[in-house]
């Protein structure tokens, strides 16, 4: 079974500047979720997805983030425009649920450099 | 709110011996899991172990075991017989129950260095 994929791997920038992420999860897997990961930090929740519904995104910066899954599969990450202490991996992780447990399943992640 | 604490920034193990990584939580909840997850230096997050709140029962994986202590609010993981590939940063982190589906909560994280 395919992994959650995740592109690009990293990504430098100039503050003010914009940057798109992709995740494709895990075939099958309704649930989706977007982490940022500051350096030295656990990951924290930016958005998710159930299908293609926001389910909880009361942490995410919506003036300069924004989150889709139009299709209710792969999902685009935006940031625009960047900031300094966006710097971060950003995760995608999706769930499926087994012996009625769900268990989220995490991609490498995009790492975001902000300059 | 959920709140995991891992008191332990890093730890040590020679390779072949036990160590222990220690993880407290809170929570209002009745129903809920624990995970410890595991993310090398190549940043790929990989389950390690779960629990479920309402199983007395501490879960095992080949070598790997937690201690939960649920009216302590402690959920600690012991690797046995460590071998240099458990090199790696580990978090705990406590998700929603029952048929909920929910964000993580994750801890500061643990580095755990294997000496050979």
């Amino acid at each position: 079974e395919a992994g959650v994929a995740q592109s690009p791997r990293y990504k430098i920038i100039e503050k003010r500047q914009s940057v798109a992420f992709w995740c494709n999860p895990i075939s099958g897997h309704a649930t989706l979720y977007w982490y940022q990961q500051i350096l030295g930090q656990g990951p924290k929740l930016l958005i998710q997805f159930q299908n293609n519904g926001v389910v909880d995104d009361s942490q995410l910066p919506k003036d300069r983030f924004s989150a889709e899954r139009l299709k209710g599969v792969d999902s685009t990450l935006k940031i625009q425009p960047a900031k300094l202490e966006d710097s971060a991996v950003y995760l995608c992780a999706s769930s499926s649920r087994t012996s009625g447990m769900e268990t989220q399943y995490f991609g490498p992640g995009t790492r975001l450099l902000v300059l | 709110a959920q709140t995991v604490t891992q008191s332990q920034p890093e730890m040590s193990v020679q390779e072949a011996e036990t160590v222990t990584l220690s993880c407290t939580y809170d929570t209002s909840e009745s129903d809920y899991y624990l995970f410890w997850y595991k993310q090398p230096p190549s940043r790929q997050m990989i389950l390690v172990i779960r629990q479920e709140a309402y199983k007395q029962q501490n879960a095992t994986e080949n070598r790997f075991s937690v201690n939960f202590q649920k009216a302590a609010k402690s959920f600690s993981l012991k690797i046995s017989d460590s071998q240099l590939g458990d090199a790696a940063m580990y978090f705990c982190a406590i998700g929603p129950g029952g048929t909920s589906y929910g964000k993580l909560t994750f801890g500061q994280g643990t580095i755990l260095t294997v000496h050979p």
